[in-house]
């Protein structure tokens, strides 16, 4: 079945320390994105990626990095730059050609800083 | 600026009771509109895509709708599995960047 993988479902993550999300998507999508949802707030966008070897920054990048050196991967590295990372992180993917427009999601991964 | 309000926040129906959720949008051009269904812990879950205004889109008791400045999604005759956060979304032309609302929280009592 064609979709997108996250993991893990659940990270914890000491002060100071930098931890890695993982996404991967065999949906043959040029594009991919990462967004953090915090209650109450909308999805906000951290990095997305357009092809391989090549990323923006979304409206909040500040605090974390990400790699696009494969189609089917993009993962996001939340530093110990970011001061409040405990929130709900979310990977898409969608096309950047043809016809369909909409992004699909992955399950996501909750962050929690102990 | 770029923004994407939906209204209400908060939504509580008794089952079989219809009713719609309203996407305001004000962008410099518009790709296409979405929306998606969100179950708490999980990742949004695609419903429609709309173009263009006039259009409309139905799948089993939702049905989307747009005009120029804002989009509906009605609920007919909804039940307590549809009780979920439903989330509008629109990409601005030239771009790959979407924006999202914050959402409408959607109970249904039995």
């Amino acid at each position: 079945d064609g979709g997108i993988t996250q993991s893990p479902k659940y990270l914890f993550r000491k002060e100071g320390q930098n931890v890695t999300l993982s996404c991967e998507q065999n949906l043959n999508h040029d594009a991919m994105y990462w967004y953090r949802q915090d209650p109450g707030q909308g999805l906000r966008l951290i990095y997305y990626s357009q092809i391989v070897n090549d990323f923006q920054k979304g409206d909040i990048a500040e605090g974390y990095s990400v790699s696009r050196e494969k189609k089917e991967s993009f993962p996001l590295t939340v530093t110990s730059a970011q001061k409040n990372p405990t929130a709900f992180y979310l990977c898409a993917s969608s096309p950047s050609g043809g016809s369909k427009d909409e992004q699909f999601f992955g399950p996501g991964t909750r962050l929690t800083v102990l | 600026e770029d923004q994407v309000t939906q209204s209400p926040e908060a939504l509580r129906l008794q089952e079989g009771e219809s009713s719609s959720l309203n996407c305001s949008y004000t962008v410099s051009g518009l790709r296409g509109l979405f929306w998606y269904r969100q179950d708490p812990g999980k990742g949004p879950e695609f419903l429609f895509t709309l173009y263009s205004a006039g259009e409309e889109k139905e799948k089993e008791r939702l049905k989307a709708t747009l005009t120029k400045k804002e989009s509906f999604l009605h609920i007919t005759a909804p039940k307590p599995e549809d009780s979920a956060t439903y989330l509008c979304a629109v990409r601005t032309s030239g771009t790959y960047k979407y924006i999202f609302g914050t959402g409408t929280r959607l109970k249904v009592l039995a």
